[in-house]
């Protein structure tokens, strides 16, 4: 069965620090990666997405893959109380579906 | 939200009834996917639809029945409502091809099961 693993947290940061968020996951064959941001009783909204190793920038979000190590993660920079939210990890390995975390709670703090 | 929108938005039911929750799209996309939200449980995948009348089951399908007669509506069907499915039910679609495999999702029902 293919899994996505994700700490669920909460992790707090102070306001204007860099978050880091964390996923791993077991398919090798898994071709492209995706994170979602969810606010509290809404739906997942999608940050971003990464397909190929290295680093992806856009904003203050930065992905980062690693698909010798099964490994890709999310930063934020200068994080911002709006950014306090649920992030989930998404994987897709084929066939048009993806696989999700059970997402990182991130609190920044004042 | 933006294109895909969700019917109702909250509902309420008794054990052993019936549920349809509707998924309706304007972005013309091929697939759509029914999943349910559980604390602890992240998104699990109920059925999805990759094309009108073909769908195939998701992790979590046992209880559930989907149509699609239209490329634009996606319907789940609780069969018989059980306290069990006490959720949060959300659609997303996606498009095909490299790049297309991108989901997005819609608003969400809340379902309360008594």
């Amino acid at each position: 069965q293919k899994e996505v693993e994700q700490n669920s947290g909460p992790l707090s940061v102070p306001e204007g620090a860099i978050a880091s968020l964390n996923c791993t996951y077991s398919d090798r064959g898994s071709q492209s990666f995706f994170w979602y941001r969810q606010y509290s009783g809404k739906s997942p909204e999608l940050i971003m997405f990464i397909y190929s190793n290295g680093d992806k920038e856009d904003g203050r979000f930065t992905a980062q893959l690693n698909k010798a190590s099964q490994y890709v993660s999310l930063l934020i920079r200068d994080s911002q109380p709006s950014d306090s939210a649920t992030y989930l990890c998404a994987v897709h390995g084929g066939g048009n579906k993806l696989t999700f975390g059970t997402g990182t709670q991130l609190k920044v703090e004042l | 939200d933006a294109g895909i929108t969700q019917s109702p938005r909250h509902k309420v039911t008794e054990t052993g009834t019936p549920v349809t929750l509707r998924c309706h799209q304007t972005e013309n996309h091929r697939y759509m996917y029914w999943y349910r939200q559980d604390p602890g449980h992240g998104l699990r995948l109920i059925h999805y639809s990759y094309g009108v009348k073909d769908t195939d089951k998701g992790e979590v399908s046992d209880g559930y029945s989907v149509s699609r007669s239209k490329t634009e509506d996606f319907l789940l069907t609780l069969e018989s409502a059980t306290s069990s499915q006490t959720s949060v039910y959300f659609c997303a679609i996606s498009g095909t091809g490299v790049g297309q495999e991108t989901q997005y999702f819609g608003p969400g029902t809340r379902l309360l099961v008594l």
